[in-house]
């Protein structure tokens, strides 16, 4: 079965500070991977996704930077944490596709604060 | 612009049945998924509906109305453990998930 890991689990970070959120999935092979971040009380916001190794594609501007160096790993990092990076971040796969898309399983979830 | 409404807050009683509807505009439809969401925790999976109709599992059930841009999500014989957050998302022509906001389902004793 098909399992999907974060870490850390919380995070408090200082503002300026760096950022590495790591997601690995296991028991399936070149899955989509999906980083959202959801504010309080908010809904998904989708960061970035990448649909195979090296391959990155964001949607939104910001300071944070995604990247998928192994086929099931996929890790968001920011240079400089600001206030407003603080939320709710998630990493989510499905299953590889040709055309279409499948459900996305996410993983636990890292809650970081940045003060 | 792309957009999906839900209600921010619904309240209910155990053993009750609730209804949470989602509206969408959306450029292109390829599918709609409900996921719940405990305070907390990740979201988990719980209905897609690509067609137009009502689709049963167990106490949940969803509907689908392409024409109107309409879903609801239905809960029946709700139990204290239901208290979560009900996340709505559609699938646009780019075969990109539109998350909605979210609606907090409060279940009262």
């Amino acid at each position: 079965s098909q399992t999907i890991h974060q870490w850390p689990a919380t995070l408090v970070q200082p503002v300026g500070s760096p950022l590495s959120l790591e997601c690995t999935v296991e028991g399936t092979s070149n899955p989509n991977l999906y980083w959202y971040r959801q504010a309080a009380g908010r809904g998904l916001q989708l960061l970035f996704y990448s649909v195979g190794i090296g391959q990155i594609s964001s949607e939104v501007p910001q300071n944070l930077s995604a990247s998928r160096p192994q086929d099931r790993q996929f890790i968001l990092s920011s240079k400089k944490l600001l206030l407003s990076d603080s939320g709710f971040y998630l990493c989510a796969w499905e299953p590889p596709t040709s055309g279409f898309t499948d459900t996305q399983y996410f993983g636990p979830g890292t809650r970081l604060t940045v003060l | 612009g792309q957009n999906i409404d839900q209600p921010t807050e619904m309240t209910a009683t155990e053993g009750a049945i609730v209804q949470i509807n989602c509206t969408y505009q959306t450029s292109g439809f390829n599918g709609l998924f409900w996921y719940q969401q405990h305070a907390g925790e990740a979201p988990t999976f719980l209905s897609y509906n690509v067609l137009d109709g009502l689709e049963e599992k167990g106490r949940f059930s969803s509907f689908l109305s392409r024409s109107k841009g309409y879903s609801y999500l239905l809960l029946k014989e709700l139990q204290m453990k239901d208290s979560a957050s009900y996340l709505c998302a559609v699938l646009d022509s780019n075969y990109q998930l539109i998350w909605g906001a979210g609606t907090k389902l409060i279940i009262k004793p």
